[in-house]
């Protein structure tokens, strides 16, 4: 069983829409990331949370500890908002080690 | 600022052969962190390294192995190439003393292909 699922896996919208994507985890965490990756693998790193909400331009990233849940949400969608989305886990398997984990990712498509 | 710069982009080599990656972080970062992407499995973490001592560790067998250097340059090693060790190969970089305080910077990756 993956620690981080994703959803949905795809997503289409038209430009405009509100957008929401999903994350949840199994483990205990210290840290949340969301990352972006267009075509061709260039990642970029959108936000690092550990609790509450963050607030970047268009994007809106919140979190709950206690349920264990992350949201990605996408404002006024254009076109060039559409790449792949993952969401990271970071948490300690054991003792001294932290280990970054991610999700499948969701691919989202916003059409003109 | 440069960014994270990854060398070689493309590198193809055969099964056995063994296989050197370079990582050069932001000017100021002392976090490298290594990863494997590939279709079926997806992104997985490899390795971390804070002023070259390997902090943190990944699921991956002894095959694969990582370095840091006191100018906080990192290498990655894949020996005994298996065809499955096909991917694309990202570091990142962080700030901070510990990487969960604070964003990670991936450079463009290099893409592995072992025939």
């Amino acid at each position: 069983k993956n620690e981080v699922e994703q959803s949905p896996q795809n997503l289409t919208a038209q430009e405009g829409e509100f957008i929401t994507i999903n994350c949840s985890y199994s483990v205990g965490i210290s840290a949340l990331h969301w990352l972006q990756q267009h075509p061709g693998g260039g990642i970029v790193s959108l936000f690092m949370l550990s609790s509450g909400k963050k607030k970047h331009g268009r994007l809106i990233a919140t979190i709950n500890i206690q349920e264990k849940h992350s949201s990605l949400h996408i404002t006024a969608s254009h076109p060039r908002d559409s790449a792949v989305y993952i969401c990271a886990v970071l948490y300690s398997p054991n003792f001294g080690n932290e280990k970054l984990t991610f999700g499948t990712g969701t691919r989202l498509t916003i059409i003109p | 600022k440069a960014g994270v710069t990854q060398t070689p982009r493309y590198l193809i080599k055969t099964r056995g052969q063994q296989v050197t990656l370079s990582c050069s972080p932001i000017s100021g970062h002392r976090s490298v962190s290594w990863y494997q992407q590939t279709p079926g499995q997806g992104l997985q973490f490899l390795f971390e390294y804070f002023s070259e001592t390997q902090r943190n560790k990944g699921n991956f067998p002894g095959r694969f192995s990582g370095r840091q250097f006191s100018n906080s340059r990192s290498e990655m090693n894949v020996s005994t190439l298996e065809l499955g060790d096909s991917a694309l190969y990202l570091c990142a970089s962080s700030f901070g003393g510990a990487w969960d305080t604070g964003e990670l910077f991936f450079g463009e990756g290099s893409r592995l292909t072992v025939l």
